[in-house]
């Protein structure tokens, strides 16, 4: 079954630095990749996604580049603000999988004013 | 919409006991699934369902039973609670695959 790593873990930020966080993932066939943003107690909230038929997708001050060569994807959030202090989880899935979704393992942010 | 209403927020459960996790969805999701999140570990999908009738086990699916009667609902069983069990409990649904699931409010689970 698909594996998705994500690093790192833990990200310290001062407000209006970048933050960026990687994921790679082991099956070639996924081709959907959504980014879940969590604040404490709530539940994961969809940020982002792309496709594998795209190499970058971009919304405001966040964006998210796909390489499938090298099964890897990122997530960049600029011009961090307070509010982008949170846990961030990286996901993959096959379409033909029925969105189950694989997820990484989490990176929490934490933007210092 | 509601969205994705799962019941209860919080349960306490002794060792041995059986409970039944409630959720529904009023999106007419076709696609409807269950994740267990415990600290450092993500999101781990435990049964997912993509229609009504049809279910299949996830990641780790021991010790839990799921059934999919109506297009709406997508309980979750423990059969025997086990400390193992301790976690947050998220129910989710999407419309078709390659999209983003739309998750539950959790429901909090304690095993002693």
């Amino acid at each position: 079954g698909e594996n998705v790593e994500q690093h790192p873990s833990t990200l310290s930020v001062q407000e209006g630095d970048s933050a960026v966080i990687k994921c790679t993932y082991s099956d070639s066939a996924s081709n959907y990749f959504p980014w879940y943003k969590q604040e404490l107690g709530k539940r994961p909230q969809l940020i982002i996604d792309i496709r594998s038929n795209v190499g970058e997708k971009k919304d405001q001050r966040i964006a998210v580049t796909l390489n499938k060569t090298a099964k890897h994807f990122s997530l960049h959030i600029t011009e961090t603000q307070p509010e982008d202090s949170a846990v961030y989880f990286c996901a993959a899935t096959p379409k033909a999988a029925g969105n189950k979704l694989t997820f990484g393992g989490g990176t929490r942010v934490l933007v210092k004013p | 919409n509601a969205g994705v209403t799962q019941t209860p927020k919080f349960q306490v459960l002794k060792t041995g006991q059986s409970m039944t996790l409630q959720c529904a969805q009023d999106m007419n999701h076709e696609y409807m699934s269950w994740y267990r999140q415990d600290p450092g570990m993500g999101l781990r999908l435990i049964h997912y369902s993509v229609g009504a009738g049809i279910t299949d086990q996830g990641e780790v699916p021991n010790g839990y039973n799921v059934s999919r009667s109506t297009t709406e609902d997508f309980p979750l069983r423990l059969l025997s609670a086990a400390p193992s069990q301790t976690s947050v409990y998220f129910c989710a649904s999407s419309y078709a695959t390659g999209t983003g699931v739309d998750f539950g409010q959790g429901t909090r689970l304690t095993v002693v």
